[in-house]
């Protein structure tokens, strides 16, 4: 079974703070998809990393995808209050569930005005 | 991207009564759809696959009888929980994939509640 170890598991900061998320694995995927929800609300679709070392942006978010395809990282410039979320990346494919992807247990993102 | 419309966004019902939840694409196609759990501040729990004209396909641990799935469109598929109680009470979350690009994209996801 692949295991995604998703981490910070919570994060509090200040706006305007930078912050890290990483998502690491033993295990190579064929991408990599990162999603946020809001309460009460299904996972939105952030962005999908395909190729090893690919980098990603998406205004202030920068996604990274490990040369190896084992980790990938989301990085987040002056944070602000909209960003607060759970932040959760997904494996595909490679011995995942049924719908082809293993979940990271998720990051708790608070940013404070 | 495309969308996924769960109905109805929150439930409350009786214990013993059963609920269904309903999850369509709406400007795709889907053969496939899949149901998850989510309990507070965890990630999701796969629960099964709903396949497009055939029986779902169900993950270890759930109850077939419990949580039926019907997927009679390309577009629809359904969860209904039977005989609620009150350790059903959960959010659940659906998700359809799409064909061309093996993306999943998720409902708005449905808050049970059984008193």
């Amino acid at each position: 079974t692949q295991l995604l170890e998703q981490s910070p598991q919570f994060l509090s900061i200040q706006e305007g703070e930078n912050l890290t998320v990483y998502c690491n694995s033993s295990s190579v995927f064929s991408s990599l998809q990162w999603y946020r929800q809001e309460p009460g609300e299904g996972p939105v679709l952030l962005v999908t990393v395909v190729t090893g070392g690919e980098v990603k942006k998406l205004k202030r978010l920068t996604f990274q995808f490990g040369d190896a395809r084992k980790d990938s990282s989301l990085h987040i410039t002056a944070a602000q209050p909209g960003d607060t979320g759970l932040y959760l990346c997904a494996g595909a494919e490679y011995g995942g569930g049924a719908d082809g992807l293993t979940f990271g247990k998720g990051t708790h993102l608070i940013i404070q005005p | 991207g495309a969308v996924v419309s769960q109905h109805p966004s929150w439930v409350i019902c009786k214990s013993g009564t059963s609920v269904k939840i309903e999850c369509r694409s709406l400007d795709f196609q889907a053969t496939t759809m899949f149901w998850y759990r989510q309990f507070p501040k965890q990630s999701l729990m796969l629960m099964a696959t709903s396949n497009e004209g055939s029986k779902a396909t169900y993950e270890q641990g759930v109850e077939k009888d419990k949580f039926l799935i019907n997927h009679a469109s390309l577009t629809l598929s359904t969860l209904t929980v039977t005989s609620a109680h009150p350790e059903d009470s959960s959010f659940y979350i659906c998700s359809a994939r799409v064909t061309t690009t093996g993306e999943l994209f998720f409902g708005e996801g449905s808050r049970l509640t059984v008193l």
